[in-house]
């Protein structure tokens, strides 16, 4: 079965510094996302792509982050220079579609991020 | 004002038996779409089922039924037959205008949920 992959599965990095995220959504989805997860916290939506272009972002997906689809399959989130406050699990998600059933979104198994 | 509310930070259940947990949502917005995630102790989020706005029945995936209310607002869970494998967290999640183009999940905080032997 086709599934969303994340790498790594954890980083670790030292504030200030700069981090990519790596992900493969499913082979035929055209809509790809970000959400985040603090620990203890509900998941919270950073930014919907679509077409090589943001289609939608939060307020936390300010100038520090950045997304980028740099081939047919890789779809990165870049954090520019991390805070502490940017520890979290973040996931990255795709669907085929955004309307009706079929705009389900189904998500990687995250990168926990851990920010000294 | 809270779009997804889950109020049960935690629930548990014997194995075998049926648990229901409550979400309760809030939009204006007629097209919408309902979804429950799972995320075991490893983390991942796996989606277990959808429910939309328009739809006439209650969605079902296995042991998995959404009980929709439209009028009350709310998208229970209910899980029938309990398993061990089903101890995680559970999150209710909205998505609005569908067909629009807006395309994030809102979430709920979560459930908790425990199947004992």
């Amino acid at each position: 079965e086709p599934e969303v992959t994340q790498t790594p599965s954890h980083q670790v990095t030292q504030m200030g510094q700069e981090v990519i995220l790596r992900c493969v959504p499913i082979s035929n989805h055209l809509y790809f996302y970000w959400y985040r997860q603090i620990l203890g916290q509900k998941v919270e939506f950073l930014v919907s792509f679509y077409n090589n272009e943001i289609s939608e972002k939060s307020e936390i997906f300010d100038d520090q982050f950045s997304v980028e689809r740099p081939d047919g399959s890789n779809f990165t989130l870049k954090i520019r220079s991390t805070k502490l406050e940017d520890s979290a699990m973040y996931f990255c998600a795709s669907s085929w579609a955004s309307g009706g059933a079929s705009d389900t979104q189904y998500f990687g198994p995250g990168t926990r991020l851990t920010v000294l | 004002a809270q779009k997804i509310t889950q109020t049960q930070p935690g629930m548990f259940v014997q194995e075998k038996e049926a648990v229901t947990l409550d979400c309760t949502y809030d939009t204006s917005d007629p097209s919408y779409g309902l979804f429950w995630y799972k995320q075991p102790s490893s983390g991942e989020m796996i989606f277990l089922i959808y429910q939309g706005s328009y739809d006439q029945q209650n969605a079902t995936e296995g042991r998995y039924s959404l009980n929709f209310q439209k009028a009350r607002k709310s998208a229970n869970l209910v899980i029938s037959a309990s398993q061990l494998g089903d101890s995680a967290m559970y999150f209710c999640a909205m998505r609005e205008g569908l067909g629009t183009g807006f395309q994030k999940l809102v979430f709920g905080t979560g459930t908790r949920l425990l199947v004992s032997p």
